[in-house]
């Protein structure tokens, strides 16, 4: 039972260059969640997933697309990469409703610096 | 929106008790309080959640006051291995993962 994993562990882009952040549960949860933390920050919500089918925006969307592939796979997207948007990523998930009141379980993160 | 408040930091001594409160004085009738730990380098690690008076499992005690405005994370006899940022979360929807910047706790022997 792995939980939730997430590749890769690390990456560097420059300015332009697109990439896709993976994140698979095997836990059989309905909902999960893609965040950012900047440093010395709290995690930011990007996008959540409620079920198979479904995503929608959190508190920073902007710059990011997902996919929700099947139950167990959420997907990030960066169209073109920014600076800004160096950062460690980390895609959680949960049982049941998404939201805060669901016990989350995250992966161990991408760290991702854009040049 | 429950919007929460933590001490930026905290310090204690291996062996001490340590309380860690939070403040919600906004939240909701159907909000838990969960709170998570999260060590350098590592994903949040959910480490206990109650709805009111006092919640304990194998790692910590929860106590929440009557009118739940706030909540008292409590870590009986920390170890070095104890030092990390303590996040509380407040709140039903998606709209409500609001991490914050947590609360640093630094254990020294």
């Amino acid at each position: 039972n792995a939980g939730v994993t997430q590749t890769p562990k690390f990456q560097v882009l420059k300015t332009g260059q697109s990439m896709t952040l993976q994140c698979a549960q095997d836990m059989n949860h309905n909902s999960m969640y893609w965040y950012r933390q900047d440093p010395g920050m709290g995690l930011r919500l990007i996008y959540y997933s409620a079920s198979e089918g479904t995503t929608d925006k959190g508190e920073v969307p902007n710059g990011y697309n997902v996919s929700r592939l099947n139950k167990r796979e959420f997907s990030l997207r960066l169209e073109s990469a920014a600076p800004s948007q160096t950062s460690v990523y980390f895609c959680a998930s949960s049982e049941g409703l998404a939201g805060g009141n669901a016990r989350q379980f995250f992966g161990p993160g991408t760290r991702l610096t854009v040049l | 929106l429950a919007k929460t408040t933590q001490p930026i930091s905290m310090d204690s001594y291996e062996g001490q008790e340590v309380n860690i409160t939070c403040s919600h004085n906004n939240i909701a009738t159907n909000d838990y309080i969960t709170w998570y730990q999260q060590f350098p380098s590592q994903g949040p690690r959910f480490i206990i959640q109650g709805y009111k008076t006092k919640v304990t499992n194998e790692v910590a005690s929860l106590f929440i006051p009557a009118d739940r405005k706030s909540s008292t994370l409590s870590l009986p006899r920390v170890s070095l291995s104890d030092t990390a940022v303590y996040y509380c979360l407040v709140g039903e929807g998606a709209d409500k993962l609001i991490f914050g910047t947590g609360t640093r706790l630094q254990v020294f022997p």
